[in-house]
């Protein structure tokens, strides 16, 4: 199956910094997304983003397919971006990474 | 309101015993999702069904058993629970195959 990697596993920030996150795949795709999964539990689509560029508030996603990998862009870190971010890609099936971890310091 | 909801939340059972987690989507979806997070918070797939029609079904034990009545619910019976059973089980829906996903709140499962 496809091989999902992101990094880096761990990333702690204060609040106010922008940070880039990575996602890298290891073979074509129909799509891409990226989760939140927030300190709660609770799993929330960020993007649906195959190829291109997309913004949503502070955040926004990059995908090059072509070159099999898509970034995540946070700005103005808020301590409500902590928790897990997943990159997840599919062939026929959603296939996750392992996440980064983000914890945003007041 | 909810879009995804899974009941319950919570499940403690002991281990040997046979429970169900269901699922209903009130988005109009086509196809639904079932999901395994582990301690380590890895996701992985269970089952998917694209209008009440299994389409995905990865190496999971036969103790676990989906069955979607409609394409608004799709639950998941477990029998002969199992220590290893202890996990964070979440149903998802998108519009189709291959569209964006959308999660319910999870269902942590414990076995004792």
């Amino acid at each position: 199956g496809i091989q999902v990697e992101q990094s880096p596993p761990d990333l702690i920030l204060q609040e106010g910094a922008n940070s880039t996150l990575r996602c890298n795949f290891s073979d074509s795709v129909n799509n891409l997304q990226w989760f939140h999964q927030n300190p709660w539990g609770q799993l929330i689509n960020l993007f649906y983003i195959p190829s291109g560029t997309k913004q949503n508030g502070r955040l926004s996603a990059t995908t090059v397919a072509t070159e099999r990998y898509s970034l995540l862009y946070i700005s103005s870190s808020q301590t409500t971006d902590s928790g897990v971010y997943f990159c997840a890609v599919s062939d026929y099936k959603l296939s996750f990474g392992a996440g980064t971890t983000v914890t945003v310091r007041a | 309101d909810t879009a995804v909801s899974q009941t319950p939340k919570y499940l403690v059972t002991q281990m040997g015993n046979d429970k169900s987690i269901k699922c209903e989507q009130n988005l109009g979806h086509d196809t639904m999702y079932w999901y395994k997070q582990d301690s380590k918070k890895f996701l992985k797939i269970m089952f998917s069904y694209n209008n009440k029609e299994l389409i995905i079904n990865e190496t999971v034990p036969n103790r676990f058993s989906p069955k979607s009545p409609d394409k608004a619910h799709l639950n998941l019976h477990i029998n002969s629970l199992e220590l290893g059973d202890s996990a964070v089980y979440f149903c998802a829906s998108s519009p189709g195959r291959e569209q964006p996903q959308h999660f319910g709140d999870g269902t942590r499962l414990s076995i004792l």
